[in-house]
Order: C-alpha cells, then structure tokens, then sequence
C-alpha cells in the first residue's frame, strides 16, 4: 500500500493570503495524483488531477504541481469558501488518500 | 448532468452484511465510458477506496477488503450495489457511491453519501 503523508495537519491562513499544502507518496506515483477539497456534511469535491489539471468548474486560483514523491496544491488568494479540508490521493497503485489538511481563517 | 444516491439501512449489526444501492440520474449506467466505485470515510481510518465496477460487471476490489467485498451492477435498474460480509465496528463510516474516471482514476462524482453505523 503506498502511503501518503500531508503537511501541515492544519493551516492557518488569512483571506487574500497564498495557501501552500504538501502531500508526499512512500514510493513514487509519477503524476497518478488528486487533489479534493471537503467541506463539513459533504462530499468530497475533486479540485486538480493528473498532479496538475484542473477539474471541470475549479477556479484558476487553484493549482497543483509535483512528480513521483512530492506534490503541493496552492491556493493563489484564499476565499471565504477555500476554508475546508484538502485530501490527496495517489492512483498510480490501488487508490489510496492522505489524512488531510484544514486550511482554517487566521 | 449526471447524479447519484445512496440508499441503504442506517444500522446494521455486528456479523451481518451491510447492503447498499446507489441510483444513477442524469445518464445511463452502461454507457462504455463509465465506471462506478464506492468509497467510504471514517474518523479512524480516514477516505478508503473500496472498489470499482464496469458496466460490464468487471470489477476490482481494495486487496484489504476484498474477502468480504461485493460489487454489482444492475443496468435495468440503472443502478450499482455495495455489498460487505461479517461487519464489525471498524465498519462503521459514512459510505459514497462515485463515478472514477477509469478503473482506479480520480473520482469525478461524488453521492452525498449515507452513514452506516454497525452496532447491536
């Protein structure tokens, strides 16, 4: 099972401000990653795919990056809205998600 | 634009088998792009794949669940189902139907998703 691992647990940021969260794989998953964004009583809401693409509707202040091990979502200027919680998950093996990290109001 | 829904009881009891249907709305369970899967979500253990299945009945399954796991399809229906054997506490968790993108893909549907709470 390839674990994944997010840092920070929690972020603490301010409206307007840039959002940097990292997720890393135990072994390499090349670009086979996800991001989604979580909001209290729902459903996860996929945010970038393929480490770097944007899901259909997701605005342009959300963007990926990383390869093999490493990966970051950033959130270029925080909205009231961006305060939820961020999961990635690697596909290149059986799926498998991080524990999260919640982006909170500073 | 393309839906689903879990259905399903809310409680069942330790040893049984915790049973769930997802309705597909918007378009048609057979089309040969899609596959369906189901995830679930606990404070424990956190989101979990589950599985996915092909219209085709084609199905894979997580290697940690796969002795107890149950994926079917039924497209008169349009509609797939979750079946897990010999319950316990640790399955307890709040359970989504999904559309992944393929076989082992991102998810790009989401259901609400239903609570499950295996007690006595």
């Amino acid at each position: 099972e390839i674990v994944m691992t997010q840092f920070p647990a929690t972020l603490s940021v301010s409206p307007g401000e840039r959002a940097t969260l990292s997720c890393r794989a135990s072994q390499s998953v090349t670009s086979n990653l996800a991001w989604y964004q979580q909001k209290p009583g729902q459903a996860p809401r996929l945010l970038i795919y393929d480490a770097s693409t944007r899901a259909t509707g997701i605005p342009a202040r959300f963007s990926g990056s990383g390869s093999g091990t490493e990966f970051t979502l950033t959130i270029s200027s925080l909205q009231s809205e961006d305060f939820a919680l961020y999961y990635c998950q690697q596909y290149n093996n059986w799926p498998t998600f991080g524990q999260g990290t919640k982006v909170e109001i500073k | 634009q393309l839906q689903l829904q879990e259905s399903g009881p809310g409680l069942v009891k330790p040893s049984e088998t915790l049973s769930l249907t997802c309705t597909v709305s918007g378009g048609s369970i057979s089309s040969s792009t899609y596959y369906w899967g189901w995830i679930r979500q606990s404070p424990g253990k956190g989101l979990e794949w589950i599985g996915s299945i092909y219209y085709s009945g084609t199905t894979y399954y997580n290697p940690s669940l796969k002795s107890r796991v149950t994926i079917s399809v039924d497209t008169s229906k349009n509609q797939f189902s979750l079946k897990l054997s010999s319950v316990t506490a640790a399955d307890t968790a709040v359970y989504y139907c999904a559309r992944p993108r393929d076989v082992l893909g991102p998810t790009l549907i989401w259901g609400p998703g239903t609570l499950v709470t295996v007690s006595s």
